[in-house]
């Protein structure tokens, strides 16, 4: 069966530091994967996609980007925390380039920015 | 832009009651349906997938979908506390292949 890894579960972050959040996926082979976040109180917002390694969509322009070094690692990363990147972080996946499948979600990361 | 719209509730009812959700979607060639349930604190998890017209049980779940009105609805029979919760709608199979639409929620409330 297949799993999704997210770490860490919880940050706290001063403004202007860098962040770097990972996720994996087990058991299964060219996933698409996706970050979205999750504001206090709001919906989900998608930040990047990805369909295979090196390809990276983004939905929203700011200061997070996203890499895929390998076929089931994704990672989101800034330079620069804004207090405006607060929120609940959700990595997902779902089954190589095939339309009406569900996505799967990690357990998320809770980033606090200070 | 795609649109999923939800009532964000919060929608109240009693310990044994059914619980009405809907959700209604503005991309006509959406092919694909979810009803997420997402507990306060916790990551959204798959409960309910439906792809044709019509209704799909499981459990005390029932999906309803009609894409000529593009609306679909979550009915919870015998609805219990542990089912508090934020109930998310998402839609996709649109022309943005692995792409969902995901509704703001809507929150449910059983009280015992």
């Amino acid at each position: 069966s297949q799993t999704i890894h997210q770490w860490p579960a919880t940050l706290v972050q001063p403004v202007g530091s860098p962040l770097s959040l990972e996720c994996t996926v087990e058991g299964t082979s060219n996933p698409n994967l996706y970050w979205y976040r999750q504001a206090a109180g709001r919906g989900l917002q998608l930040l990047f996609y990805s369909v295979g390694i090196g390809q990276i969509s983004s939905e929203v322009p700011q200061n997070l980007s996203a890499s895929r070094p390998q076929d089931r690692q994704f990672i989101l990363s800034s330079k620069k925390l804004l207090l405006s990147d607060s929120g609940f972080y959700l990595c997902a996946w779902s089954k190589e380039n095939l339309r009406n499948q569900p996505q799967h979600f990690g357990d998320g990361t809770r980033l606090s920015i200070l | 832009q795609k649109e999923v719209e939800q009532n964000s509730g919060p929608l109240s009812v009693p310990e044994g009651a059914i619980a009405s959700l809907n959700c209604t979607y503005s991309d006509r060639v959406s092919q694909s349906f979810f009803w997420y349930r997402q507990y306060s604190g916790k990551s959204p998890e798959l409960i309910m997938s439906i792809y044709s017209n019509g209704d799909k049980e499981d459990g005390r779940f029932t999906a309803q979908l009609n894409k000529a009105s593009q609306y679909v609805s979550l009915l919870i029979r015998d609805s219990q506390p542990s089912d508090s919760a934020t109930y998310l709608c998402a839609v996709g199979g649109g022309s943005t292949l692995g792409r969902l639409y995901f509704g703001r929620g809507t929150q449910l409330t059983v009280w015992p």
